[in-house]
């Protein structure tokens, strides 16, 4: 089975902080994405990324970065945290014609 | 992707199949249905997928209806672990990348 590993399943951050939610994937699967997900908004997509170095924006990548060096971790950036990031995060990973696996989560507080 | 559409709640007993509809009236040929269901402050879980052909595996079965505008996602015996949010989503093939995430159903399994 494909494991999608979040490296923090709480965080606790203060406002202005620069924040890196990291993921990593045990299997040789191309495509990795962040989501958001908030009460009443369902998942949200920030960015993804189908191989090394490449990245695309989702619906609401205002306020993230992402970086993806190696084909196995996909790493989110809050450049400059804020109370209104404060969110579930949850990455995934794809290979061609199959589900989604998830990881667990990471939910951030922004204080 | 097409747009899909969920009840937004629904219960069932313990012990009885809990039957999920989903509606895709826009989905194209090549777009398969997918089935994910989030347990609370989990990431999503992979249940079952399918194109045309009614599928099944040890968790769920899945009936496409023949002009595909519709499925239901069948738990056969529910029990309540099964209490959750159920996504339908419509992905086309190859589409490894953006999906529309609704906001799913919430079921409840009742003892």
């Amino acid at each position: 089975d494909v494991k999608v590993t979040q490296s923090s399943r709480y965080l606790v951050k203060r406002t202005g902080e620069k924040v890196f939610l990291e993921c990593v994937q045990d299997m040789d699967h191309e495509n990795m994405f962040w989501y958001r997900q908030d009460p009443g908004l369902g998942l949200r997509l920030i960015y993804f990324s189908y191989d090394v170095k490449m990245k695309e924006k989702g619906d609401i990548p205002e306020g993230y970065s992402v970086s993806r060096e190696k084909k196995e971790r996909f790493s989110l950036i809050l450049e400059s945290a804020s109370t209104n990031q404060t969110s579930m995060y949850l990455c995934a990973t794809t290979r061609k014609n199959y589900g989604y696996t998830f990881g667990s989560g990471t939910r951030l507080t922004v204080v | 992707d097409a747009k899909t559409t969920q009840p937004p709640s629904m219960d069932c007993a313990e012990g009885r199949a809990a039957n999920l509809p989903c509606n895709h009236s826009t989905i194209s040929g090549n777009e398969y249905v997918y089935w994910y269901r989030q347990i609370h402050s989990q990431g999503p879980q992979y249940i079952i997928h399918g194109l045309k052909n009614n599928e099944t595996n040890e968790m769920a079965s899945l009936i496409i209806t023949e002009d595909r505008k519709s499925s239901t996602l069948i738990l056969p015996h529910a029990t309540l672990r099964d209490t959750a949010v159920y996504y339908c989503i419509a992905r086309g093939a190859g589409n490894n990348r953006k999906l529309i995430w609704g906001l799913g159903t919430s079921l409840a399994v009742n003892p």
